[in-house]
């Protein structure tokens, strides 16, 4: 079946990149998605890669996508205090209304 | 707009009761889902429904009923809480459109004793 993974922990220093990957099997993967989790909230979109493209970039964000190894990956640049959250990968398939497999979610602490 | 909203934020119950979370959305979205997150095991799609009187089964559905009456509305219905369903709920909405964002709720935790 579908399956999405990431690794639980990540911590760097302020001021440094953040770089946060997930693997997926799902090779009809029309969209990926990464979300964050602050502390006590609900989820909200960072970001979202479709499948045809291999970079795109918003401000301090670069999502990487590496479609023959089924490879996403997240790079938050300059990295402050407030990006400590947890981070979801998600990636939709080829189906009707969109819905979403989730990995289990990156904890990225931010030290100062 | 409101978005997604939840009710309750938290809600303790006993082993065998029953029980609704609510969750309403105003932005006439077709898509509405159920998750649950677990420690370690990210979000697990419980219900979801693609439009009023569709609904269908995630990938962790049994113990939870769902029904989609109207557009705006997508309870979620403990028929016999067990500890097992001690979890934090979060509700989405989305267009079923290509790139479809999907808007979450805040969420609710619930503890089952």
């Amino acid at each position: 079946g579908e399956d999405v993974e990431q690794s639980l922990f990540l911590s760097v220093r302020e001021g440094d990149s953040s770089v946060i990957n997930c693997t997926y099997t799902d090779s009809s993967s029309t969209y990926l998605y990464w979300y964050k989790q602050e502390p006590g909230a609900g989820l909200q979109l960072l970001t979202y890669i479709f499948s045809n493209m291999d970079m795109k970039q918003d401000q301090r964000l670069t999502v990487l996508l590496n479609k023959k190894d089924k490879h996403l990956s997240l790079r938050i640049a300059d990295t402050q205090t407030g990006d400590s959250a947890i981070y979801f990968c998600a990636e939709r398939g080829n189906n009707q209304g969109g819905k979403l497999i989730f990995g289990q979610g990156t904890e990225l602490s931010v030290k100062p | 707009n409101a978005g997604v909203t939840q009710t309750p934020k938290f809600q303790v119950l006993k082993t065998g009761q029953s029980m609704t979370l609510q969750c309403a959305q105003d932005m006439n979205h077709e898509y509405m889902s159920w998750y649950r997150q677990d420690p370690g095991m990210g979000l697990r799609l419980i219900h979801y429904s693609v439009g009023a009187g569709i609904t269908d089964q995630g990938e962790v559905p049994n113990g939870y009923n769902v029904s989609r009456s109207t557009t705006e509305d997508f309870p979620l219905r403990l028929l016999s809480a067990a500890p097992s369903q001690t979890s934090v709920y979060f509700c989405a909405s989305s267009t079923s459109g290509s790139n479809n964002e999907q808007f979450f709720g805040p969420g609710t935790r619930l503890t089952v004793l």
